[in-house]
Parts: C-alpha cells; structure tokens; sequence
C-alpha cells in the first residue's frame, strides 16, 4: 500500500536552516510529482512547492522563493524540503504530498506531517 | 494566480443534517482540477472529491461535490459524528501554484 513517512518533529532557532525527509513505498517513486505542504498553526493550508522525483526539477511558490529547496533521493525513494532562513512565522505543520505525474492531478495520499517550531 | 474563497469560514451543524459548503475562484477554473479535502486535527489530510465531481476511492456517498466555472459546491447529505472536522478546496490545473481555499470549519452544534 502507498506510504508516506516523514521524519520527526523540529525546533530551530530563528535564522536556522531546517530539513524533512519523506519517504515514499507501495509505488513506483519516479511516476509521481510530489508536493509539501504547510499549515501554519491555526491558518489553512498553504502549497509550499513540488519537485519531479524523476528528473528533479522543482517549481516552487513564489512565497517561499530564494529560501526553500526540494531533493529527492531516488535510491531510497525519500523526498527532502530545506528551509533556510527560519522566522517565526515558519512554525507550522509541514506535509507532503503524492500528485501525478505533471501538474493536474489532486493530492491523494498524504505524509503524517512534520512539526516544525522556530523560537528563540 | 487564482484565489479561492471559501464560506461560510464556519458551519454549526446537528448529526443527520445536510452541509453545503460553497467555494468560488477569483477565476475560471476548469472542473477537472477542483477538488475537495478533510483535515482533522493531528491527521493528514484526505482527499474527498477531485475533479469537481467524483469521489475518491473510499469516500462514502454521502460526499458530492458539484459546480463549473467559478463556484463550486461540496454538499454531506447526512452529518455523521466523523464528518466534523475542516474541508478546503483546492485547483490543482496546469500551472502551479495549486492554491488551497481558507477553509470551512464544520463544528457540532
């Protein structure tokens, strides 16, 4: 069956670079667009970016352009989001997410979410 | 960038009554690529309806979702004590971004 696991919960301190991992079985991880993302404690959810497992191209909202990176780990078919210049307002729940292969297709199989806490 | 907007922001509700949320874009949005989620806390969240109309595998027939164009409707034709929780919609078409609505709180009333 179709997993996503994401690693564990973060804290950082403002200014901080953070990584979550996600790791992907139960399909063919190249046939699939993968997406993160985010909801800010409180607030709805928010795209963050998504990457092509098989090519590694990204394509990234504009919000989170010039801090965020997408990688991907074929051998071990794990996904990776940085987030580099950490505010506090970047404390949020961050997901990911399976789409299909492009753009247009919906989100149908989620990772559990990773916290991650920015505080001084 | 198409924005969506979602109402009522929250919907009180009894179990075995009918919810209808409504979402309109700031622009035509091609049915294909609307679609609905659920989100309880602590859990991830679940894809309902995608485009427009059609339930994802698993969903219950009490889900429908319904609309073209710029409005767009998910109706829960009887509440059951598990559909309370928060549902957004989303376009997820060609171009990126794929922007999620605000959301609609459906609480017990």
């Amino acid at each position: 069956q179709v997993q996503l696991v994401q690693s564990g919960a973060e804290v950082k301190k403002p200014g901080a670079s953070v990584k979550v991992s996600c790791k992907a079985s139960g399909f063919r991880f190249t046939s699939y667009f993968m997406h993160w993302v985010r909801q800010v404690p409180g607030q709805g959810l928010e795209w963050v970016g998504m990457i092509n497992p098989s090519a590694g191209t990204v394509t990234y909202a504009q919000t989170f352009q010039g801090r965020v990176t997408m990688t991907r780990d074929t051998s071990t078919s794990t996904l990776y989001v940085q987030l580099s210049g950490l505010r506090s307002d970047d404390t949020a729940l961050y997901f990911c997410a399976r789409g299909g292969w492009g753009g247009a297709y919906p989100f149908d199989y989620w990772g559990q979410g990773t916290l991650v806490t920015v505080s001084s | 960038e198409i924005v969506l907007t979602q109402s009522p922001g929250t919907l009180s509700l009894s179990p075995g009554e009918r919810a209808t949320l409504s979402c309109r874009a700031s622009q035509s949005v091609d049915s294909r690529y609307l679609g609905w989620y659920q989100h309880k806390p602590g859990q991830a969240p679940r894809l309902l309806i995608y485009g427009a109309s059609s339930r994802a595998a698993g969903i219950p027939d009490r889900f429908s979702g319904g609309g073209s164009g710029t409005d767009f409707t998910l109706t829960i034709s009887r509440l059951e004590p598990e559909d309370f929780a928060v549902y957004y919609c989303q376009q997820y078409g060609d171009s990126p971004p794929y922007n999620f609505g605000q959301g609609t709180k459906l609480e017990i009333k």
